[in-house]
């Protein structure tokens, strides 16, 4: 069964703390790896797509890397503002998408 | 470009109702989604398209029913609601290119209830 974890569930830090989320997987085969940032009562909004072992993609304070297992959303110099929840979805084959629960960040001020 | 749209925004129902969700997107994209997404049970799909005129089924179809008579719109049913159909619903769209690999945008969702 294709599985998505990620951890931790929730955490908190105070502005400038750097730290890394973690999306681990277990699929049949991964075709690509996508990060997303959703806000409360907002949708989803796509932040990466990461397609094989080895690839790196930044954006501001983000920085998503993807291994054979799992990948890490690091966090450098957070600012309250980057508080969200982060999702970690895995595209299995066309059309299916195999979502995590995602981690719930806070950044103090 | 608005993206993708959806309404209503919220909505409460009594059992047994029935509505329909509308999702709209003004990206030419071939592909449409219907997720649920539910406190600790991450995103789930319910239904797609493929394409005008086409539906699929996904991991959580029952109770829902689906149509795309127009390219840029995709509408999600409930028949007779029921409390387990209380959730967020996500409508999500995605360009084909050929590959198999598509980034899906997603809507700003619905809140159901259904007392």
């Amino acid at each position: 069964e294709d599985q998505v974890t990620q951890s931790p569930e929730a955490l908190r830090l105070q502005e400038g703390e750097s730290s890394s989320l973690n999306c681990s997987y277990t699929v049949s085969g991964l075709r690509g790896l996508f990060w997303y940032r959703q806000d409360p009562g907002k949708g989803p909004e796509f932040l990466f797509t990461l397609y094989s072992a080895g690839e790196e993609k930044e954006k501001e304070r983000l920085k998503a890397t993807l291994t054979k297992k799992e990948s890490f959303l690091h966090i450098t110099a957070p600012k309250p503002e980057d508080s969200a929840t982060y999702l970690c979805a895995v595209q299995v084959r066309a059309q299916k998408l195999v979502f995590g629960q995602g981690t719930r960040l806070t950044i103090n001020p | 470009n608005a993206g993708v749209t959806q309404t209503p925004k919220f909505r409460v129902l009594k059992t047994g109702q029935s509505m329909t969700l509308l999702c709209a997107q003004d990206m030419n994209h071939e592909y449409m989604y219907w997720y649920r997404q539910d406190p600790g049970m991450g995103l789930r799909l319910i239904h797609y398209s493929v394409g005008e005129g086409t539906t699929a089924k996904g991991e959580v179809p029952d109770g829902y029913n689906v149509s795309r008579l127009k390219k840029q719109n995709f509408l999600l049913g409930l028949e007779s609601a029921a409390p387990s159909q209380t959730s967020v619903y996500f409508c999500a769209s995605s360009y084909s290119s050929g590959s198999e690999t598509d980034t899906q945008y997603f809507g700003p969702g619905t809140r159901l209830t259904v007392l």
